[in-house]
């Protein structure tokens, strides 16, 4: 069965420190999706990234990098320089290709607070 | 604009009535599905489309209704058979792997 697991319920760091959010995944699909998912204070789920699995090259977009590893299962997250504005609360998610109902399957979120 | 819509943003009820939550998009996707989300819980799928006139229980759907009768509505109803409605509630719509949400109604029932 397919699963998520956001292990950190909650973490505080001081603003420009550099803060990585893990996400676990099982799925027994060989193709399968991975997403990341950011919710602000209004409620509004913000779309962040991609990765299909045959993809494994670590992106960056501006402070943001995601780090994909099959072996481990594993595609966290991490904000380089962090600001208040950064904080939210963060969903990893997963779809198998296989899933004939197209689900997309979330963790249970990581809520992040960037202390000014 | 393209997008997602959800009306009310607030919604208060009374324990015994049923209230329905509306969702509409504008982004021509076929399908559309329901999210619940309590504190903690992360989100929940309560009932998806992926046709006019079609859809599925998802995990939670004890309690829930819905109808699709047109592509760009997808109605969720809050039964009084649901023991604990209160929560946050989120729709979405689905275009190849990405899902878009709208805003969600936030209902409290006393």
């Amino acid at each position: 069965a397919q699963k998520v697991t956001q292990a950190q319920t909650e973490i505080s760091v001081v603003e420009k420190e550099d803060v990585t959010l893990d996400c676990v995944y099982e799925t027994r699909d060989t193709t399968y999706y991975l997403f990341w998912y950011k919710q602000p204070p209004s409620g509004e789920l913000v779309f962040l990234i991609r990765r299909n699995s045959f993809d494994e090259q670590n992106e960056i977009s501006g402070r943001y990098s995601w780090n994909f590893q099959k072996s481990t299962s594993s595609f966290n997250f991490t904000i380089t320089a962090s600001q208040v504005v950064d904080s939210a609360v963060y969903f990893c998610a997963l779809s198998e290709y296989l899933d004939r109902d197209d689900k997309i399957i979330f963790g249970k979120g990581t809520r992040l607070h960037i202390l000014p | 604009d393209g997008g997602i819509t959800q009306s009310p943003k607030y919604l208060f009820r009374k324990e015994g009535q049923n209230v329905t939550l509306s969702c509409e998009q504008n982004l021509n996707h076929d399908a559309m599905y329901w999210y619940r989300q309590d504190p903690g819980q992360g989100l929940r799928l309560i009932y998806y489309s992926q046709i006019v006139n079609d859809f599925q229980k998802g995990d939670i759907a004890e309690g829930y209704s819905v109808s699709r009768e047109k592509k760009e509505s997808f109605p969720l109803t809050v039964t009084s058979a649901q023991k604990n409605p209160t929560a946050f509630y989120l729709c979405a719509s689905k275009r190849g792997y990405e899902q878009y949400f709208g805003p969600g109604t936030r209902l409290t029932v006393t």
